[in-house]
């Protein structure tokens, strides 16, 4: 499965929109781009996930550029319970779900 | 999505002893998967868990050390042998349900905090 890379921090005020990058420039065409987060103490928890198109769910959009070597998690507005650490995950569907270091979000007031 | 629960939530064991960790879906899944997570650091698949034949192990980690059952579609468990205070960590249940859309993924458990004394 492809690498990414993500910053290792971000912060975000409440009720502004948090966007989060991930770079995932070997990604091959049968690879999915995942996007999970883990709040403290909590089980990682899925968001969303976009082979190509962009996708937008009740949580979260994933905008992924046209040649699908970066993308973007948009939570259109932040609250103080989005703090968590996001991973991006690239994957084929069959393949197993591999965690990297991710991008610790703070939302502040 | 699938509801995962784990017991126990947390423990507490002295070195040399045994602790089985349950996971339990709400409903039938394919596919079942035991990850840990140390402190402060990423999560680290130890394993598949097959219904009906031996876990897959991930490199790194033995079925000696991490003996794991799946007797049915809904339940597995994952027990942590010999215990040092290296296997403190957080334990976590995965699964996969057949349902969905193409490329469907994985519901985690809450995760059993472990602590080894």
């Amino acid at each position: 499965d492809a690498k990414t890379t993500q910053p290792t921090s971000m912060d975000c005020a409440e009720g502004r929109a948090a966007n989060l990058p991930c770079n995932h420039s070997t990604i091959s065409g049968n690879e999915y781009v995942y996007w999970y987060r883990q709040i403290h103490s909590q089980g990682p928890q899925y968001i969303i996930h976009g082979l190509k198109n962009n996708e937008t769910n009740e949580m979260a959009s994933l905008i992924i550029t046209e040649d699908r070597k970066s993308s973007t998690l948009i939570l259109p507005h932040a609250t103080l319970r989005d703090t968590a650490v996001y991973y991006c995950i690239v994957r084929r569907t069959a393949s197993k779900l591999t965690f990297g270091t991710g991008t610790r979000l703070q939302v502040t007031l | 999505s699938a509801v995962i629960s784990q017991k126990p939530s947390r423990d507490i064991c002295q070195r040399g002893t045994s602790l089985t960790i349950q996971c339990q879906v709400d409903s039938q899944v394919t596919m079942m998967f035991w990850y840990r997570q140390q402190p402060g650091q990423s999560l680290t698949l130890i394993a598949t868990a097959n219904q009906g034949s031996e876990a897959t192990y991930e490199s790194g980690f033995v079925i000696d050390k991490f003996p794991i059952s799946r007797p049915n579609l809904t339940f597995s468990t994952l027990t942590v042998s010999n215990m040092s205070p290296e296997d403190s960590s957080i334990y976590l249940c995965s699964a996969k349900p057949p349902w969905g859309r193409l490329g469907e993924t994985q519901y985690f458990g809450p995760g059993t905090r472990l602590l080894v004394l």
